[in-house]
């Protein structure tokens, strides 16, 4: 099974920090790696999907870049909306499984 | 406006069985593979299992394999999860997920979330 190892587990940033969170994969996937965001009670977010493209509605201070086994999340401006904690998940066996990462907290510095 | 809604969970004993329902709303169900995806309380996501558009095919995590049942009933643009054997370890918010697709095949992620329902095995 592939394992998905997410670093940092949590940081500390201000408004306006550039934040970059690490996913490594236990052996190669290719592209298949997604990001997500979730918030406190609610549902994750699509942020990124086939490591490096934008979602739909998402606000392109999030980007996301990889292949392989080493992927980045990057959000190049933080605002107080995006603090939260982030998921990769990777599906390089779709359809018969899918990874998440332990996830990343971010909180407010 | 694409709308998924799960239903049926709560409180369970060890042993006992429980259905999950989700219904979906604002596209064509029949056309995407869906998912069961869930949370415990404070920890991370873990994928359940999935299930494709006609049914035919069905994945499991290996934790749950002989114990749960995903299935889908596309007249009703709704999906199921049967859970027997329920153990401790099963207690979480399940989400139902939709797969993000293109014209000739998957993205392999999850692009709309269901609010959640809460189960809780528990005596």
């Amino acid at each position: 099974d592939i394992q998905m190892t997410q670093s940092p587990s949590s940081v500390s940033a201000s408004v306006g920090d550039r934040v970059t969170i690490t996913c490594r994969a236990s052996q190669g996937i290719s592209s298949w790696l997604a990001w997500y965001q979730q918030k406190p009670g609610k549902a994750p977010k699509l942020l990124i999907y086939a490591a490096s493209s934008l979602q739909s509605g998402v606000p392109s201070r999030f980007s996301g870049s990889g292949s392989g086994t080493d992927f980045t999340l990057t959000i190049s401006s933080l605002q107080p909306e995006d603090f939260a904690t982030y998921y990769c998940q990777q599906a390089n066996s779709f359809p018969r499984a899918y990874t998440f990462g332990q996830g990343t907290k971010l909180e407010i510095k | 406006e694409v709308q998924l809604v799960e239903s049926g969970g709560g409180l369970v004993q060890p042993g006992g069985s429980l259905r999950l329902s989700c219904a979906a709303s604002g596209f064509t169900f029949s056309s995407y593979w869906m998912s069961w995806v869930r949370q415990a309380p404070g920890k991370g996501l873990e994928w359940v299992a999935n299930i494709k558009q006609d049914g035919s095919e069905k994945y499991y995590v290996d934790s749950v394999k002989g114990r749960f049942t995903i299935s889908r009933d596309n007249a009703k643009n709704s999906l199921y999860l049967q859970m027997n054997s329920l153990r401790a370890e099963d207690t979480a918010v399940y989400y139902c997920a939709r797969d993000l697709d293109y014209v000739w095949g998957s993205y392999r992620s999850f692009d709309y979330w269901g609010q959640g329902t809460l189960v809780t095995v528990s005596s």
